[in-house]
């Protein structure tokens, strides 16, 4: 039984550089969320998908913030121009349909120096 | 604005006894789901418990169990026979707008079991 998967699990990244994450989801779940988790802090939604359509973005989701969902299946999470402010824990987590549980994956944590 | 509050950012209970953790939420809604999840370190997070709000009965799962007092807006936890593993970071958390995915979750709890 495969989980919710993030990759890389770990990015150290120098500020103004691009980074992208990756989230594969729970097979045949059709909807996938982000959210950011800061330290000391509980996780904050960002966007979700229902397959490939972009449903709902947050107001924390800048224009530096890019997610896609190509044919509904691996999402991925792209930051251009990193601040330090972008440090955090980036979760995905999958959903089989809306009234079900969704599965958190274990997150990438992303460091901006 | 619509907000979930855990007041105690740090517990700690002697392994076997039973502790509550407490929170309260503010919502418009009319129905609407309530959460317990819990993120051990390093760890994923996991859900521990559900109720769903226009229920009256209290959810229960195992040792955990919670005390929803709807008009209050309190979602409290309540953990029985506490165990070395339910070490961790727990987060209440409510949804909104129909989906148990859309989570606005609280800043946390962080519960430490002690032998």
């Amino acid at each position: 039984d495969t989980g919710v998967s993030q990759n890389p699990r770990h990015k150290i990244t120098k500020r103004g550089q691009n980074v992208t994450f990756r989230c594969d989801p729970i097979s045949e779940h059709n909807r996938l969320y982000w959210y950011r988790q800061t330290l000391g802090q509980g996780p904050e939604f960002l966007t979700y998908f229902q397959n490939e359509a972009q449903l709902e973005k947050s107001r924390l989701l800048s224009d530096r913030f890019s997610a896609e969902r190509p044919k509904g299946s691996f999402s991925t999470l792209e930051i251009q121009r990193t601040e330090q402010g972008d440090s955090a824990m980036y979760l995905c987590a999958s959903q089989p349909g809306l009234g079900d549980t969704i599965y958190f994956g274990e997150g990438s944590w992303l460091t901006v120096v | 604005a619509q907000t979930v509050t855990q007041s105690q950012p740090e517990m700690s209970v002697q392994e076997a006894e039973t502790v509550t953790l407490s929170c309260t939420y503010d919502t418009s809604e009319s129905n609407y789901y309530l959460f317990w999840y819990k993120q051990p370190p390093s760890r994923q997070m996991i859900l521990v418990i559900r109720q769903e709000a226009y229920k009256q009965q209290n959810a229960t799962e195992n040792r955990f169990s919670v005390n929803f007092q709807k008009a209050a807006k309190s979602f409290s936890l309540k953990i029985s026979d506490s165990q070395l593993g339910d070490t961790a970071m727990y987060f209440c958390a409510r949804n909104y707008g129909g989906s148990q995915g859309n989570l606005i979750f609280g800043k946390g709890t962080k519960l430490s079991v002690k032998p």
